[in-house]
């Protein structure tokens, strides 16, 4: 199994602020998935990033694939209390994804 | 278009009690999953099914088995339920395989054995 570490576990902080969180393996996948899960809900896609060293942006959101494929980081700018949740990095194995433990994001006003 | 549609989407259940739990995938997709969530352990991946086979299994025992039908809908049946088993199941689908499409998740079931 190729596991995914994701850090940091919990993170609260407040309106405007930036974040980062970083999901870590030491095994190299061939795409990296990230999904925000809202309580009560399923996990949602927010973007799959497949080349190395790819940087997606989404809106304040902005996803880096590592040159060696083996980690991933999420950055988010100005902080809303819209993107508390709980932000879940999968990658593929076989016809599985394996999926970190999340890092739980609480944004307050 | 209607996502991805769990029931029940919560039950209490009792040790030794089995449980079925039933997952309808977005119409067109033809690849149901099923994973566990629970706080301790994160999601872990039960199994997948592609036009009714089985195409992977994750590490569970074997009180945990599943099915998909002809037309996609897929059911998970857990056995001789233990308290560990609480936890909230998760069903997606996606179109075919899963290695670079998105999954789409139902709301989950949430199970409690008391």
């Amino acid at each position: 199994t190729q596991l995914l570490e994701q850090s940091p576990q919990f993170l609260s902080i407040q309106e405007g602020e930036n974040l980062t969180v970083y999901c870590n393996s030491s095994s190299v996948f061939s795409s990296l998935q990230w999904y925000r899960q809202e309580p009560g809900e399923g996990p949602v896609l927010l973007v799959t990033v497949v080349t190395g060293g790819e940087v997606k942006k989404l809106k304040r959101l902005t996803f880096q694939f590592g040159d060696a494929r083996k980690d991933s980081s999420l950055h988010i700018t100005a902080a809303q209390p819209g993107d508390t949740g709980l932000y879940l990095c999968a990658g593929p194995s076989g016809y599985a994804l394996n999926f970190g433990k999340g890092t739980s994001l609480l944004v307050t006003p | 278009k209607a996502g991805v549609t769990q029931t029940p989407r919560y039950l209490i259940k009792t040790r030794g009690q089995q449980v079925t739990l039933s997952c309808s995938p977005i119409s067109g997709h033809r690849s149901v999953s099923w994973y566990q969530q629970t706080p301790g352990q994160g999601l872990q991946f039960l199994f997948e099914y592609f036009s009714e086979t089985q195409r992977n299994k994750g590490n569970f025992p074997g009180r945990f088995s599943g099915r998909q039908f002809s037309n996609s809908r897929s059911e998970m049946n857990v056995s001789t339920l233990e308290l560990g088993d609480s936890a909230l199941y998760l069903c997606a689908s996606s179109r075919d395989t899963i290695n670079t499409g998105e999954l789409f998740f139902g709301e989950g079931s949430r199970l409690t054995v008391l």
